[in-house]
């Protein structure tokens, strides 16, 4: 799987937009990118993927660079709820075998402030 | 209804001991994972089961070992504990490698303390 580097820390307002980035210089053409959050002593939780066009769902939006070297996944309207570590990951989409494993990195911290 | 659910939730015990964590999950899912997250946060994989085979096994002591008596559980039996196994152990499951949707579920966590 391709590495990923992201900041390791970041805040914002209650309210306002989130935006975390994450490069993936080295990403192949068949990995998609993943976000996966972990809040405070719970378990990673899914957030979105995808491969080159952007993407929405009802917890964030994923806006990937046409060159597909990086990503930024985007909290709308962030609330104290969304403080937690949040993690971009770059894999195959349905790998199998041992790729089918997710390979976390440090993350990124995010603070929501009040 | 919890999806991917386990226990213990914590887990104090001495050194030397046998212990074991439960995994299940009510998804449905054909594939089921072990993760570790030690004290500086890391998060790896240690094993996955697909359908009761065994698919991952990371570099990992072999005093752990993962049994999953059906598809919906995957146990992690750890004999003679040692101080550096103090970690959040995760479970987590998926559908089937290869399905359009492969979104990892992760259970709670379960916190093993070794005294």
């Amino acid at each position: 799987d391709a590495k990923t580097t992201q900041p390791t820390s970041m805040d914002c307002a209650e309210g306002r937009a989130a935006n975390l980035p994450c490069n993936h210089s080295t990403i192949s053409g068949n990995e998609y990118v993943y976000w996966y959050r972990q809040i405070h002593s719970q378990g990673p939780q899914y957030i979105i993927h995808g491969l080159k066009n952007n993407e929405t769902n009802e917890m964030a939006s994923l806006i990937i660079t046409e060159d597909r070297k990086s990503s930024t996944l985007i909290l709308p309207h962030a609330t104290l709820r969304d403080t937690a570590v949040y993690y971009c990951i770059v894999r195959v989409k349905g790998a199998t075998g041992a790729n089918s494993k997710l390979t976390f990195g440090k993350g990124i911290t995010l603070s929501v402030r009040p | 209804d919890t999806a991917v659910s386990q226990t213990p939730k914590y887990l104090v015990t001495q050194m030397g001991n046998d212990k074991s964590i439960k995994c299940e999950q009510n998804l449905g899912h054909d594939t089921m994972y072990w993760y570790k997250q030690d004290s500086k946060k890391f998060l790896k994989i240690m094993f996955s089961y697909n359908n009761k085979e065994l698919i991952i096994n990371e570099t990992v002591p072999n005093r752990f070992s993962p049994k999953s008596p059906d598809k919906a559980h995957l146990n992690l039996h750890i004999n003679s504990l040692e101080l550096g196994d103090s970690a959040v152990y995760f479970c987590a499951s998926s559908q089937l490698p290869g399905a359009y949707t492969d979104t990892q579920y992760f259970g709670p966590g379960t916190r093993l303390t070794v005294l």
